[in-house]
């Protein structure tokens, strides 16, 4: 049971460098979404995909773009890094069988931009 | 549009007693709710859910939530807090038919022994 899983889980950049987090789901679900945690600011939702081959802007898109390669997977790309953009990155996927519908979160990538 | 406010940043209580944490939503539809915890270097966990069946909703390890439309709120609540139950925790909306979720700031529960 995988569930959904995030690599890397640290990673530390210097000013405008790039890099591309990696997300993959196993649940088949159709929907996936990328988070980024900072203190006080609870979860803010930068990109989701919908499905396959659809993807729309959150509340804080600037400064990212993202890929849904296929149904399981949903990257997310800093193109020039920033120091505003450390944070704590969550991907995440939605159940939405049924009344049984929640989101599964990876554990989280823990970025530092000096 | 929809968003929540968490009117708590932290809530200090003793082991023992009971648990609110306040959370107002704002949305132009019949909006779900959602409490989510998380525990210190952990991940995100699914506390309980309201999608507009029951108002008095039972979650995971005691806790319990009511959908009150009329004041658009949705406070968690636990009779009597464990020590285990210290972490963050974040009230979650979600208009129908959109795909969104929209995260409240978060409430740290701190449990006194």
């Amino acid at each position: 049971n995988a569930g959904v899983t995030q690599t890397p889980k640290f990673q530390v950049l210097k000013t405008g460098q790039s890099m591309t987090l990696q997300c993959a789901q196993d649940m088949n679900h159709n929907s996936m979404y990328w988070y980024r945690q900072d203190p006080g600011m609870g979860l803010r939702l930068i990109y989701y995909s919908a499905s396959e081959g659809t993807t729309d802007k959150g509340e804080v898109p600037n400064g990212y773009n993202v890929s849904r390669l296929n149904k399981r997977e949903f990257s997310l790309r800093l193109e020039s890094a920033a120091p505003s953009q450390t944070s704590v990155y969550f991907c995440a996927s939605r159940q939405a069988q049924g009344g049984n519908e929640k989101l599964f979160f990876g554990s989280g990538t823990q970025l530092s931009v000096l | 549009a929809q968003s929540v406010t968490q009117l708590d940043s932290h809530v200090s209580v003793s082991e023992g007693t009971p648990v609110l944490l306040r959370c107002n939503y704002s949305s132009s539809y019949s909006p779900s709710l959602f409490w989510y915890v998380q525990h210190p270097n952990k991940g995100l966990q699914l506390l309980l859910k309201y999608t507009s069946a029951a108002t008095l909703v039972k979650g995971i390890n005691g806790f319990e939530a009511e959908f009150k439309k009329s004041e658009t709120s949705f406070h968690l609540t636990k009779p009597s807090a464990h020590m285990s139950d210290a972490a963050e925790y974040f009230c979650v909306v979600r208009a129908p038919n959109f795909n969104k979720f929209y995260f409240g700031s978060g409430t740290k529960l701190n449990v006194k022994p």
